[in-house]
C-alpha cells in the first residue's frame, strides 16, 4: 500500500519568514496530493491541494510543488503569520485504491510573532 | 458548503458495552465516506472506507467485527465500537467527499472523542 513520509516533525519559524514542509510518497499511482491544516482540537481543513498532471499551483501565501519522477511534493508558506500555527497533514490518494487518502504524520508549525 | 457533521462529540462508555458514532454530509450527498482514528498528537490513520449500498473495506489490521460500518444513506454513515475496552478510547473522526468528486477532496467531520473506562 501507499507510504507517506512528511519532513519535519516541527517547524518553529518567525513571523514573517517562509516555512516549507515536505513529504514523499511510495504509489506511483497516487495522482492527487491534498494538505491538511488542523488546529487543535479542531477538524483538518483542506487548505491546497495538486493533481499529477500539474508541477506546482499557487493561491497567495500557499504553494505545493509536485515531483512525480522523485516522488515528493511540499508545501511553501511564506509571510508567516501566527494564525498559520497548526499541525499540517500531507496526504496522497489514487484511484487504483479507491481514493483513499494516506496521510504524512504531520507537522507542528510555529510562528513565533 | 460542503459540511460534515458528527454525533455525539464525546463519549464516555464503560468496558464492554458499544458506542454507535454519525458521520452526516449536510448539503451534499457522499456514495463514500473514510473513517479515520487519531492519536493524541499523532496523524490520522485511515480505518476503512464506507460505500453507500455496500459493505465496508477496511484497512489491513482493523477487526472488521469490532468496528462496524454501516452507510444506509448517501448522507449517514454510522461507525459502532462493539464490546469496547479502554484501548478502543481515541479521536474518531470522519471524512466525506462529494458524489461525481470521488478522487478529489475529502471534507471533515469535527470527530468523536471516546472514552471507555
Amino acid at each position: 500500500g501507499e507510504n507517506v513520509e512528511q519532513h519535519p516533525s516541527t517547524l518553529s519559524v518567525q513571523e514573517g519568514d517562509s516555512a516549507v514542509i515536505k513529504c514523499t510518497y511510495s504509489d506511483s499511482a497516487s495522482n492527487y496530493f491534498p494538505w491538511y491544516k488542523q488546529e487543535l482540537g479542531k477538524r483538518p481543513q483542506l487548505i491546497i491541494d495538486i493533481r499529477s498532471n500539474v508541477g506546482e499551483k499557487k493561491d497567495q501565501r500557499i504553494a505545493v510543488t509536485l515531483n512525480k519522477t522523485a516522488k515528493h511534493f511540499s508545501l511553501h508558506i511564506t509571510e508567516t503569520q501566527p494564525e498559520d500555527s497548526a499541525v499540517y497533514f500531507c496526504a496522497a490518494s489514487s484511484r487504483n485504491t479507491g481514493n483513499q487518502f494516506y496521510f504524512g504524520t504531520g507537522t507542528s508549525l510555529t510562528v513565533i510573532p | 458548503g460542503a459540511v460534515v457533521s458528527q454525533h455525539p462529540s464525546r463519549v464516555i462508555c464503560k468496558s464492554g458495552t458499544s458506542v454507535k458514532i454519525e458521520c452526516r454530509s449536510l448539503d451534499f450527498q457522499a456514495t463514500t465516506m473514510f473513517w479515520y482514528r487519531q492519536f493524541p498528537k499523532k496523524s490520522l490513520m485511515l480505518m476503512a472506507t464506507s460505500n453507500e449500498g455496500s459493505k465496508a473495506t477496511y484497512e489491513q489490521g482493523v477487526e472488521k467485527d469490532k468496528f462496524l460500518i454501516n452507510h444506509a444513506s448517501l448522507t449517514l454513515s454510522t461507525l459502532t465500537v462493539t464490546s469496547a475496552h479502554p484501548e478502543d478510547s481515541s479521536f474518531y473522526i470522519c471524512s466525506a467527499t462529494p458524489h461525481g468528486r470521488e478522487g478529489r477532496e475529502q471534507y471533515f467531520g469535527p470527530g468523536t472523542r471516546l472514552t471507555v473506562t
